[in-house]
C-alpha cells in the first residue's frame, strides 16, 4: 500500500463550481500535512497547510481528519487558472524520506 | 535569491558523459531534497540531506547516482555515464527541519541523447 493515496483524477469541472479532493494516509505517525500545486511543465509549489482544526485561504478550505488518517482540499468557485495537478504531501518526522508525495489529482477548469 | 535556484535549468548530454546539476537551498534550510520527475508521472525521491546527518540515499536508482552537500548548503547531483532513462526533470526542494514544508526550485531538465 502506497504512504499517501489519491485519487488521480481527471476532474474536469466547469468554472465557478465546488470540486473536492481527498487523500488518504498509512502512517499514523505522520505530523504535518501539505497540499500543493503543479502547473504543466513546472515545479510543484505550497497551496497549503493542512491544521487539525481545518483551515481556510480563500476559496481553499483543507481538513484533516486523523482518526480516519484523512486529508482533503475543497475549492469553491473555481476558475480557470486553478487548472493543475494537486498534490497531497505528508510529512513524517525521522521517517527515512521525511516527506511523501501523493501522486496527484488532475484539475481541469472548464470554461 | 529568496527562493531555491537550480543550474542548469536545461542541459542536453550524450549517452555516456557525467553531468552535474547545482541546487542552491534557501539560506537557513537545514533539510534539502532531491527528486525526479518524467514526463507525466509523479514525483520520485532520489535523496534527503537533514543537517550534518549522513544522507539518505534510499531512493537513488543506481550506483550511477551521487549527491552531495557542501557546508550544509549548496548539492551537487552527479550522474554518471548517462544514459537514455535518465532523461527527466530534476527537482531540489529545502525545507526547515521542523516546519516540514519543501519549497522547489525550478528545476533541471536534462535530456540524453
Amino acid at each position: 500500500r502506497k504512504e499517501v493515496e489519491q485519487d488521480p483524477g481527471p476532474f474536469n469541472v466547469p468554472e465557478g463550481a465546488t470540486v473536492a479532493f481527498n487523500c488518504t494516509y498509512s502512517n499514523s505517525a505522520s505530523q504535518s500535512f501539505f497540499w500543493y500545486r503543479q502547473d504543466c511543465r513546472k515545479e510543484p509549489k505550497l497551496l497549503m497547510s493542512v491544521y487539525s482544526s481545518g483551515n481556510e485561504d480563500g476559496r481553499f478550505t483543507a481538513q484533516l481528519n486523523r482518526a480516519s488518517q484523512y486529508i482533503s482540499l475543497l475549492i469553491r468557485d473555481s476558475k480557470l487558472s486553478d487548472s493543475a495537478t494537486y498534490l497531497c504531501v505528508v510529512f513524517r518526522p525521522g521517517s527515512a524520506r521525511q516527506l511523501t508525495f501523493g501522486s496527484g489529482t488532475q484539475l481541469t477548469v472548464l470554461p | 535569491g529568496a527562493g531555491v535556484s537550480q543550474s542548469p535549468s536545461n542541459k542536453v548530454t550524450e549517452k555516456g558523459k557525467d553531468v552535474e546539476l547545482r541546487c542552491d537551498p534557501i539560506s537557513g534550510h537545514t533539510a534539502l531534497y532531491w527528486y525526479r520527475q518524467s514526463l507525466g508521472q509523479g514525483l520520485e525521491f532520489l535523496i534527503y540531506f537533514q543537517g550534518n546527518s549522513a544522507p539518505d540515499k534510499s531512493g537513488l536508482p543506481s550506483d550511477r547516482f551521487s549527491a552531495e552537500r557542501t557546508g550544509g548548503s549548496v548539492s551537487t547531483l552527479t550522474i554518471q555515464r548517462t544514459q537514455q532513462e535518465d532523461s527527466a526533470v530534476y527537482l531540489c526542494a529545502s525545507s526547515l527541519d521542523v516546519v516540514g514544508a519543501a519549497f522547489f526550485g525550478q528545476g533541471t531538465r536534462l535530456t540524453v541523447v
